[in-house]
């Protein structure tokens, strides 16, 4: 089945620092790629939709000068999180449209942790 | 403004008997629904979705209901066996599943053996 690769699993980095999360689509081509994030014991939300070679589009509330996506490839998009501070502290995941009934397959997720 | 909404935070249910996870919906948009399971740190897996036209699907021990009505949807899981405890999200979509997905708050099911 469609499969999507997320890197790190987690990390910890100091405040100011910028982290890069990575997901490649291993088996499939994915168009379209989709960042989630969730605080502890709350809802997976949507950060931003982003399209193979053209700009993301962000959801209401989301910097995006702070989270930069990139989606160079059809197998891999990036999202930056930049200058880091504790309240980017969270769990980030991304996801790809599949094409069919199923609909999505998710990463497993990095768990970012800022000091 | 939380466009899909599940009420319950947690539920337990014994081994052997049936799990009804509820979920409710504003968006009279939304066309396709969707239940995820998730671990902690971990990302969600799909378990089973229903479109609206339909107002049943069923999946081996999982079944979903949607009462468009009512804007509200279930996941039936019979029988709940250990390995099914987790946090079941609910999602929905927009134009059959081709756009983003808005979750539900989710619901902690324990299944006590």
């Amino acid at each position: 089945g469609a499969v999507v690769s997320q890197h790190p699993s987690w990390v910890i980095c100091k405040s100011g620092t910028s982290v890069k999360i990575e997901c490649r689509s291993l088996d499939f081509q994915a168009t379209t790629m989709f960042w989630y994030r969730q605080f502890p014991k709350q809802s997976l939300m949507l950060m931003a939709t982003s399209n193979e070679g053209s700009k993301a589009t962000y959801e209401q509330g989301v910097e995006k000068d702070k989270f930069l996506i990139n989606h160079a490839s059809l197998t891999l998009s990036t999202l930056t999180v930049t200058s880091a501070h504790p309240e980017d502290s969270s769990f980030y995941i991304c996801s790809a449209h599949i094409g069919n009934l199923n609909g999505y397959t998710f990463g497993s997720g990095t768990r970012l942790t800022v000091v | 403004d939380q466009q899909v909404k599940q009420n319950s935070p947690s539920l337990s249910v014994q081994e052997g008997r049936i799990s009804i996870l509820n979920c409710d919906y504003t968006n009279s948009m939304f066309d396709y629904f969707l239940w995820y399971k998730k671990y902690p740190a971990e990302g969600p897996t799909f378990l089973i979705s229903i479109s609206s036209i339909k107002d049943k699907n069923e999946d081996g021990r999982f079944t979903v209901f949607l009462n468009k009505s009512a804007k509200h949807l279930s996941l039936h899981i019979v029988p709940s066996q250990p390995g099914d405890s987790a946090v079941y999200f609910c999602a929905a979509s927009v134009n059959f599943g081709n756009e983003k997905l808005t979750f539900g708050t989710g619901t902690r099911l324990t299944i006590i053996p």
